[in-house]
Order: C-alpha cells, then structure tokens, then sequence
C-alpha cells in the first residue's frame, strides 16, 4: 500500500539558518514525488516535484529537494530560511488517481 | 484567472442538515477532486471524478455525494451532517493526461464546522 510519512511534526529554526525537512514513501511503482506549502488559511502550492531524471530537483523560493531511491526518501531544503517560509509543508505521492499526502510539517521561523 | 474557486469559505450547520459547498475551475481540466484536511492527518480523498459523468469514491467517501455534470463543476453533498465532518475540505483539479506527472491545483478552502 502506498504511504508517505513525515516523521517532524513541527520544526523550529532560526531565520537565515538552513533547513531540511523529510519525507519517506512507500509506493510500489516509480513514485511521482510532490511538495506543497500551505499558509494559514490558504490552500496548497505546489513548491516542487519529481517523477524522473536528475535527483535533485529545484523548486519556487530557493528551495530544492532530493530523490534517494534507496532510502525512499524526498526531503526538501533550503540554504536560508526567510521569515515568510513560516508555512505547513506536505509531501506527497501522486498514484494517478489520487494523491497521498503526508501528515505535514509545521514550520516555525524565530528572528 | 481565477483557477480553482470554492464556496462558501465558512459555514457552520446543525447535526442533520445537508448542504452543499460548491467547487467550479476554468482551467479546463478533465480530473478533480475533494479532500478533507484534518489536524495530524493530512489531506485525505473524499472523491474524485475524471470527467463530465464520471465520479469514484476515494479514501473517505462516507456521509458524501457527488456529482459532475459540466467539466467545470464538481459540488459536494453532505446529506446529513455529522460533528465527525467538521473539518477544512478542498476541491483540486489537474490534467487528465499523465495524471501521475500533473500537480494539483488546489482552492483555498472552506472551514465546516458541525455543532
């Protein structure tokens, strides 16, 4: 069955430190790989997304996000985090009839 | 362009009434979809369609109606409400070809609540 976990809840750093958030899947087939933010009250943007070729791939708002096949893992990053990045994250795997999303991570910014 | 418009953005209703919350795209996308957003549980499919007539049932299909009449609408039923469905739901839509590659464009959701 196809899942996709992320295992922080809620993350904290510092503005202009780096960040990683993470993301594992679960999914039988070659994944199509997705990231969304969601500001309050918003819907969800899409940030990035993979599905073939290079592994690291380059999103909106400098952040980027990497495709490891052996860990099952597409944790996404960024060098330096701005205070308007404060936002709910999503991973999530595209089946071709639904999308599966992970729980989310809270990302909080502190000056 | 307005891209995936839902409405209303807030309602409250009483155990037992229906209502209907209203999802229309202009982008002419053959796929969409509702979901429901609850606190540590993601996003989870309600329903979804892929095209005019056509509507399957996805993870959390219970307490729910659809129907798809014209490409561009996608509303969604609750028969009888429940303080079970208080929740944030979002319509999405996307292209139909290569649906596994296509991102979904999502509403800016409307927050039920149930009393």
């Amino acid at each position: 069955a196809q899942s996709v976990t992320q295992p922080d809840i809620h993350i904290t750093v510092s503005e202009g430190a780096s960040l990683e958030l993470r993301c594992n899947y679960s999914y039988g087939a070659t994944p199509y790989l997705f990231w969304y933010v969601q500001s309050p009250g918003q819907g969800l943007q899409l940030l990035l997304k993979y599905f073939s070729g290079d592994t690291l791939v380059q999103g909106i708002k400098g952040f980027e996000a990497e495709f490891k096949r052996s860990q099952s893992s597409f944790n996404l990053r960024k060098p330096s985090v701005h205070w308007s990045d404060a936002a709910e994250y999503f991973c999530a795997v595209n089946t071709g009839n639904q999308f599966y999303f992970g729980t989310g991570t809270s990302l909080t910014v502190i000056p | 362009n307005a891209g995936v418009t839902q409405t209303p953005k807030f309602q409250v209703l009483k155990t037992g009434q229906s209502m209907t919350l209203q999802c229309a795209q202009d982008m002419n996308h053959e796929y969409m979809s509702w979901y429901r957003q609850d606190p540590g549980m993601g996003l989870r499919l309600i329903h979804y369609s892929v095209g005019a007539g056509i509507t399957d049932q996805g993870e959390v299909p219970n307490g729910y109606n659809v129907s798809r009449s014209t490409t561009e609408d996608f509303p969604l039923r609750l028969l009888s409400a429940a303080p079970s469905q208080t929740s944030v739901y979002f319509c999405a839509s996307s292209y139909s070809e290569n649906l596994r590659e296509t991102e979904a464009f999502f509403g800016q959701g409307t927050r039920l609540t149930v009393v």
